[in-house]
């Protein structure tokens, strides 16, 4: 079975521009999240999804940033205007049941702001 | 949230040599993951064991969860075996929250 797929693997773009990250998690799992990693903070969770319904933002560092899961097969992560500090990995993570199962992870999208 | 603490921060090994990493929890948890970070950044589940012990080939896990630690401890270890290894832990609301990592680099 394919793993979680994200979109683009890269991305550089001038800071001011709308970036959109792309996922699509394991099929017939339940639980989507989003992820960014960086030098000075590591991993931190910003989203996750349950049955495409959002359940817990409060990891969404600021209004520029916006995520949606218009079906169980996609989701995006929208950054609005974009900044330096927004550089970073995003992984995409999905599960089958919350708690009980282990999280897998896409490749991550590296972005680049400049 | 609650607070994770690996340790080693960084960990040199000889190819065919055994080793332990250690991961601390400031709470009960109900969710603990081993997660490998391979040189090409992909994050790979290793093991989910929020209690008891595991195994899967040359890697196994043991938390305990009364005393809040985990360790995962790598056999016969590889030049594979490099790259970050990240404890993850999640407390009553599952949200994981993830420790800074060991670095393990394994010389051939």
């Amino acid at each position: 079975d394919a793993g979680v797929i994200q979109s683009p693997r890269h991305e550089v773009t001038e800071m001011g521009q709308e970036v959109t990250l792309r996922c699509k998690p394991i099929s017939g799992h339940d639980y989507l999240f989003w992820y960014r990693q960086t030098m000075m903070r590591g991993l931190e969770l910003l989203i996750y999804f349950n049955n495409n319904v959002p359940i817990d933002d409060s990891g969404m560092p600021e209004d520029r940033f916006s995520a949606k899961m218009p079906n169980a097969s996609f989701s995006t992560l929208k950054i609005q205007p974009s900044e330096p500090r927004d550089s970073a990995v995003y992984f995409c993570a999905s599960s089958l049941a919350w708690g009980g199962q282990p999280q897998h992870f896409g490749d991550g999208t590296r972005l680049s702001i400049l | 949230g609650i607070q994770v603490e690996q340790s080693p921060p960084d960990l040199i090994l000889q190819e065919g040599a055994n080793s332990t990493l250690r991961c601390n929890f400031s709470d009960s948890v109900n969710n603990l993951q081993w997660f490998h970070q391979n040189p090409w950044g992909q994050l790979i589940n290793l093991f989910y064991i929020p209690s008891g012990t595991k195994q899967n080939g040359r890697l196994s896990a043991t938390t305990v969860a009364t005393e809040r630690y985990s360790l995962l401890y790598i056999s016969s270890s590889q030049t594979t075996d490099s790259g970050v290894y990240f404890c993850a832990v999640g407390g009553g609301d599952y949200k994981l929250s993830f420790g800074a990592g060991t670095t393990v680099t394994v010389r051939a």
